[in-house]
């Protein structure tokens, strides 16, 4: 089936540690995002790309870094300089719409929930 | 000013009843699109229903059905004979800028459900 996948579900993150989280896609989708979900807020945008070898810093760049090496996969760093990086982080994709008004919607991952110890 | 606005954090329904969940939004574009998210406690996002801006009719999906009032700027979903499973946050979205195929989404902070055997 066709589908985000995300792992891990849990991580946890010591003072001072980068972590990876994964996020892959077997969509053929063009573009993909990245989320952060704090408690009872809505989703904020971490970054973005649109193609392979390129991306774009969302609201809420700061503390995190991405790569886009292949199209599947766009994995996401939460660096030691993200102070406060406990939250859910959603990875979605999408095809390339053209107008905003399109029916093209984002499909999501399940989600990864980073903790601090 | 908050680009969606979903004003209510809680609700409650008894389950069978149809209930209403409020969303207002703010754009200066003329094309945008309109997209509503149950997120279960699992923490995925699932689509439900999507309006866009040039849409005369109201969309509908199954028992989901979007009453956009364009001129009031308002997309609110309704639910119709609530389930125990509807039970979850709902977030409305909305997408204004289409740059390179990339989606600018914007979400609401979301409305907790809460279906009542």
């Amino acid at each position: 089936d066709g589908g985000i996948t995300q792992s891990p579900k849990y991580l946890f993150r010591k003072e001072g540690q980068n972590v990876t989280l994964s996020c892959e896609q077997n969509l053929n989708h063009d573009a993909m995002y990245w989320y952060r979900q704090d408690p009872g807020q809505g989703l904020r945008l971490i970054y973005y790309s649109q193609i392979v070898n390129d991306f774009q810093k969302g609201d809420i760049a700061e503390g995190y870094s991405v790569s886009r090496e292949k199209k599947e996969s766009f994995p996401l760093t939460v660096t030691s300089a993200q102070k406060n990086p406990t939250a859910f982080y959603l990875c979605a994709s999408s095809k390339a719409v053209e107008l905003a008004g399109s029916q093209e919607t984002q499909y999501f991952g399940p989600g990864t929930r980073l903790l601090v110890l | 000013a908050q680009k969606i606005t979903q004003t209510q954090p809680g609700m409650f329904v008894q389950e069978k009843e149809a209930v209403t969940l409020d969303c207002t939004y703010d754009t200066s574009d003329q094309s945008y699109g309109l997209f509503w998210y149950k997120q279960p406690s699992s923490g995925e996002m699932i689509f439900l229903i999507y309006q866009g801006s040039y849409d005369e009719q109201n969309a509908t999906e199954g028992r989901y059905s979007l009453n956009f009032q364009k001129a009031r700027k308002s997309a609110n979903l309704v639910i119709s004979a609530s389930q125990l499973g509807d039970s979850a946050m709902y977030f409305c979205a909305m997408r204004e800028g289409v740059t390179g195929g990339y989606q600018k989404v914007t979400f609401g902070t979301g409305t907790k459900l809460q279906v009542i055997p």
